[in-house]
């Protein structure tokens, strides 16, 4: 199956740091999703990008699909924006949005 | 997007047990997912949930073990049986497809399950 490599595993910031998230995945997609994971678990989509830019706020995301990655940048972060990232790809046909998830990428954002 | 609610939220529960997950989504939907999270770790999926037939399940994951139920386009239920320490876990339900152009998938908060 499809492998997503997210890095850096962990990451801690001051408040008002930028970041890149990166996301690399072995095989051509036609799905890409960002999440962020608050404490409480809950799943927040962030991005639905399986090419392109797109940006929301202080989040923009860009994905290279001929090349395989897909970046996640936050600027100006606040403490808020603590909890883990996750890149999750397919590559299913038709209808298939089965997605994998890499290990994600833990933010702390310190105030 | 879809809003997706799960419950129980989270539940302690007794070896040897088995718990059932509800899930309930907004609108139609054209897929289901149920997924594991264990602590610490990433979302690992267990089966796509079709409607008004057997689920499909992944790689290491077993009816018998997690029986699920789609019944319509918008609900759909995972058992988790005779339950051990091992199956602490978040299941997650994630539903998409609602949308024509988009293979948006969107999550439920989650079922936290101890056992004990």
């Amino acid at each position: 199956g499809i492998q997503v490599e997210q890095s850096p595993p962990d990451l801690i910031l001051q408040e008002g740091a930028n970041s890149t998230l990166r996301c690399n995945f072995s095989d051509s997609v036609n799905n890409l999703q960002w999440f962020h994971q608050n404490p409480w678990g809950q799943l927040i989509n962030l991005f639905y990008i399986p090419s392109g830019t797109k940006q929301n706020g202080r989040l923009s995301a860009t994905t290279v699909a001929t090349e395989r990655y897909s970046l996640l940048y936050i600027s100006s972060s606040q403490t808020t924006d603590s909890g883990v990232y996750f890149c999750a790809v397919g590559n299913g046909g038709g209808s298939n949005y089965k997605l994998t998830f890499g290990k994600g990428t833990l933010l702390t954002v310190n105030p | 997007s879809a809003v997706i609610s799960q419950k129980p939220s989270r539940d302690i529960c007794q070896r040897g047990t088995s718990l059932t997950i509800q899930c309930q989504v907004d609108s139609q939907v054209t897929m289901m997912f149920w997924y594991r999270q264990q602590p610490g770790q990433s979302l690992t999926l267990i089966a796509t949930a079709n409607q008004g037939s057997e689920a499909t399940y992944e790689s290491g994951f077993v009816i018998d073990k997690f029986p699920i139920s789609r019944p319509n386009l918008t609900f759909s239920t995972l058992t988790v049986s005779n339950m051990s320490p091992e199956d602490s876990s978040i299941y997650l339900c994630s539903g998409g497809g609602h949308s024509a152009n988009t293979g948006e998938l969107f999550f439920g908060e989650g079922s936290r399950l101890t056992v004990l």
